[in-house]
C-alpha cells in the first residue's frame, strides 16, 4: 500500500472523545477526498480538497472537521461522535482538478470507526 | 442530480464462467466518465475500468470488459473466466466532466461470489 495511507485502520472512541483521521498520499496528486462508507448505503462523499482548498462539502456535521495542510495530507478531525458514525472512512486523491479522463481517484485502506 | 442504479445486491459465478453486472446512471450532461470500482473483502477499493462517455468503443482489461450504452444509460460489467481473486464487493460510480475534482455519484455496489 504505497500508494494511499491511512492511520489508524481501526478507532473505537467514545461519544466525548476527540481523533483524528489521517490520510497521506504518495502519488504525486493534487485532489484528495473523504467518503464515509457505511454498512447497506453507498459510499457518502464527504469533502473534497483542490490543492489544499476545500471545494466540496456535501452537507457534513460540523463534528467532522477536515483539514488539509498541503496537496499529500488530508486530516478529518472528530469530536463528540454519535454512534450512527460508526462506518469505514475512505481517503482518496486524485490527479489533478477533475476534467480529465485520467483523473481516477485513487483509495486508501480506509480506517474502521466504531462510536460507542 | 445524478444517480447510479446497481439492481443486484448479489452476484455469484462459477470459476472459469462469465458473469455480467449491471449499471444503470441517471444525467442531463453529454460528457461524463463512468467507472468499475472493486473492493475485496477487508481490502482497498482499486479502480477495475473506466469509460469516458464520448468514446462508443467500450472498454476493456484484460478479463473485465463493458458493454456502454449511452442512450440506454447502462454501463455494464462483464467478468470473463472468472477467478476466486474475482470475489469482492464492485461499485459503478460517475462522474461529471468537470474542472474541479468533485462528486463522483456511487452506486450501492454489487457482492460477488465466485464458487470454485
Amino acid at each position: 500500500e504505497t500508494g494511499v495511507t491511512q492511520t489508524p485502520r481501526h478507532l473505537v472512541m467514545g461519544m466525548t472523545n476527540k481523533k483524528s483521521l489521517k490520510c497521506e498520499q504518495h502519488l504525486g496528486h493534487n485532489a484528495m477526498y473523504w467518503y464515509k462508507q457505511s454498512a447497506k448505503k453507498p459510499l457518502e462523499l464527504m469533502f473534497v480538497y483542490n490543492f489544499k482548498e476545500q471545494t466540496e462539502n456535501n452537507s457534513v456535521p460540523s463534528r467532522f472537521s477536515p483539514e488539509c495542510p498541503n496537496s499529500s495530507h488530508l486530516f478529518l478531525h472528530l469530536h463528540t461522535l454519535q454512534p450512527e458514525d460508526s462506518a469505514l472512512y475512505l481517503c482518496a486523491s486524485s490527479p489533478t482538478g477533475g476534467g480529465l479522463a485520467t483523473d481516477t481517484q485513487y483509495f486508501g485502506p480506509g480506517t474502521r470507526l466504531t462510536v460507542l | 442530480a445524478q444517480t447510479v442504479t446497481q439492481s443486484q445486491p448479489e452476484m455469484s459465478v462459477q470459476e472459469a464462467e462469465t458473469v455480467t453486472l449491471s449499471c444503470t446512471y441517471d444525467t442531463s450532461e453529454s460528457d461524463y466518465y463512468l467507472f468499475w470500482y472493486k473492493q475485496p473483502p477487508s481490502r482497498q477499493m482499486i479502480l477495475v475500468i473506466r469509460q469516458e462517455a464520448y468514446k462508443q468503443q467500450n472498454a476493456t482489461e484484460n478479463r473485465f470488459s463493458v458493454n456502454f450504452q449511452k442512450a440506454a444509460k447502462s454501463f455494464s460489467l462483464k467478468i470473463s473466466d472468472s477467478q476466486l481473486g474475482d470475489a469482492a464487493m464492485y461499485f459503478c460510480a460517475y462522474k461529471d466532466n468537470s474542472i474541479y475534482a468533485g462528486k463522483s455519484t456511487f452506486g450501492d455496489g454489487t457482492t460477488l461470489t465466485v464458487k470454485p
